[in-house]
C-alpha cells in the first residue's frame, strides 16, 4: 500500500514564526502536492512538484515555498506565520507522468494552529 | 455552478439504504476522481473515471459520467455505517495544464 506520512498531526505555531511541514512517501512516485483546506473552501492547492528540485505554484502559493531536495520528501514552509494560515494541510503523491491526471494518495493532514 | 460543486451538501440516511451524491462542472474534463475523507483525516481516493467513460464500479460503489450534463453521480449501496464521511469530487480540467479542482464535498451520514 502506498504510504504518505506528515511529520505532525496537530502544530501550534505564533504569529511570525517559521514553519516547516513535512511529508514523505515511500511509492517512489514523481508527484507531489501541498493543498491546504478550510471549511467552506474546499481544498485548494499551495504547489505540486513533478520531479526533484522542480516546483510549480498552485492556486495559492502566497506566504508559502517549498522544498523538494529528494524524491521522496516534499517540504511545505510557512516564512513567516500569520493568523491566517490556520488550517488542515494535506499533502498528496501520484505516480507517473500524467500529474494531475492520476489518482492521489493522500497523508493524513497536519492541523496547523498560528496564534 | 462551480467546477466540480458536490450535491447535497449534506445527507443523512438509515444504514442499509443506498445513498446517492452528485457532482457538476463547468468546463470540459480529463478525468473525474471521488475521495472520501473521514473526520479529520487525509482523502483516500474511491474511483477515478474518465471523460471517455461512462460508468465504473467498485464494490458498493457506482460512479457514472455524462458529459453532455457535464455531471456525475457517486452511489453507495446498502450503505453502512463505516461509510459515514465527507465525500469530494475532484475534476482535471483539460485546459488548464491538467490541473485539478475539488468540490466542498457532501457530508454523508449514516444512521443506526
Amino acid at each position: 500500500d502506498v504510504k504518505v506520512t506528515q511529520s505532525s498531526r496537530y502544530l501550534v505555531k505564533r504569529t511570525g514564526e517559521k514553519v516547516f511541514l513535512e511529508c514523505v512517501q515511500d511509492m517512489d512516485h514523481e508527484n507531489m502536492f501541498w493543498y491546504r483546506q478550510d471549511p467552506g473552501l474546499g481544498l485548494r492547492l499551495i504547489y505540486f512538484s513533478y520531479d526533484v528540485k522542480m516546483k510549480e505554484k498552485g492556486d495559492i502559493p502566497e506566504g508559502y515555498s517549498v522544498s523538494r531536495e529528494k524524491k521522496e520528501r516534499f517540504s511545505l514552509i510557512l516564512e513567516s506565520a500569520s493568523t491566517n494560515q490556520t488550517s488542515m494541510y494535506l499533502c498528496a503523491s501520484s505516480s507517473g507522468t500524467g500529474g494531475f491526471r492520476e489518482t492521489q494518495y493522500f497523508g493524513p493532514g497536519t492541523r496547523l494552529l498560528v496564534l | 455552478s462551480q467546477q466540480g460543486e458536490e450535491d447535497p451538501q449534506a445527507l443523512s440516511i438509515q444504514e442499509g439504504e443506498n445513498a446517492t451524491m452528485n457532482c457538476s462542472y463547468k468546463t470540459s474534463i480529463n478525468n473525474l476522481q471521488w475521495y472520501r475523507q473521514n473526520s479529520g483525516r487525509g482523502l483516500v481516493h474511491l474511483i477515478l473515471i474518465r471523460s471517455n467513460e461512462r460508468e465504473k464500479h467498485s464494490g458498493r460503489l457506482r460512479v457514472t459520467l455524462d458529459t453532455s450534463k457535464k455531471s456525475s453521480s457517486l452511489l453507495i449501496t446498502a450503505s453502512r455505517a463505516a461509510d459515514t464521511a465527507s465525500y469530494f469530487c475532484a475534476t482535471v480540467l483539460m485546459n488548464r495544464d491538467d490541473k485539478i479542482i475539488f468540490g466542498k464535498g457532501t457530508r454523508l451520514h449514516i444512521l443506526p
